[in-house]
């Protein structure tokens, strides 16, 4: 049973628009919450983070919303460049702070910003 | 900063053999690594937890008398494929992360991988 799961499999944006990327995950006890980038042979770059005492936070052109009630967060990335082509994993932990960092990733979806 | 290196970035060996790979922090001390399994199309799956001078904390699943972990030091992590193979092939990454900066636990910053073959 997945945890975290990420529905679209691949995303195509226009330079310079909004990409929007959604997670949704099932388990309550989930608290914490990582978008991570990754490009083909290499390892994940983390990106954002967000913890469950919050509903949005912001870095530069990345943005992460959180909506418990609806167990969805998404990433924003305004403006979209092709620089910001790659896989986008959303990430869930469970328990803050004292945690042992197992973080459970979603399947990741395929972001195309094209010029 | 916090940047995680690892070697090497791909191998190749023959079924039966072992191969090590290796995991550093370059630029802080990881109190914790992890060490992620990659299949292809799949997303990435937590094998083991490291902390320095301590005993691996495996996930289910994963056999620890196959894949060996060594967390020596605070900057150097290693992963030991014992008598690969040809199922073994994937990707391996492992990531870092530190309390002793002021951050979580979960804030894990990730190494660029190492492609396994086994033939």
């Amino acid at each position: 049973d997945q945890q975290v799961k990420q529905n679209s499999p691949s995303l195509s944006v226009q330079e310079g628009r909004i990409s929007i990327l959604n997670c949704d995950y099932t388990n309550s006890m989930f608290d914490y919450f990582l978008w991570y980038k990754k490009y083909p042979a290499e390892g994940p770059t983390f990106l954002i983070s967000i913890s469950s005492i919050k509903d949005k936070n912001e870095d530069g052109r990345f943005t992460v919303f959180l909506n418990k009630s609806a167990k969805h967060l998404s990433l924003h990335i305004v403006p979209s460049q092709p620089g910001d082509s790659a896989v986008y994993f959303c990430a869930a932990s469970k328990s803050y702070g004292g945690s042992q960092g197992n973080l459970i990733f979603g399947k990741g979806t395929k972001l195309s910003v094209k010029p | 900063g916090a940047v995680v290196s690892q070697h090497p970035s791909r191998v190749i060996c023959k079924s039966g053999t072992s191969v090590k790979i290796e995991c550093r922090s370059l630029d802080f001390q990881a109190t914790t690594m992890f060490w992620y399994r990659q299949f292809p199309k799949k997303s990435l799956m937590l094998m083991a937890t490291s902390n320095e001078g301590s005993k691996a904390t495996y996930e289910q699943g994963v056999e620890k008398d196959k894949f060996l972990i060594n967390h020596a030091s605070l900057t150097l992590s290693t992963l030991t494929v014992t008598s690969a193979h040809p199922e073994d092939s994937s990707f391996y990454i492992c990531s870092a992360s530190s309390i002793l900066a002021g951050k979580t636990v979960d804030t894990q910053y990730f190494g660029p991988g190492t492609r396994l073959t086994v033939l």
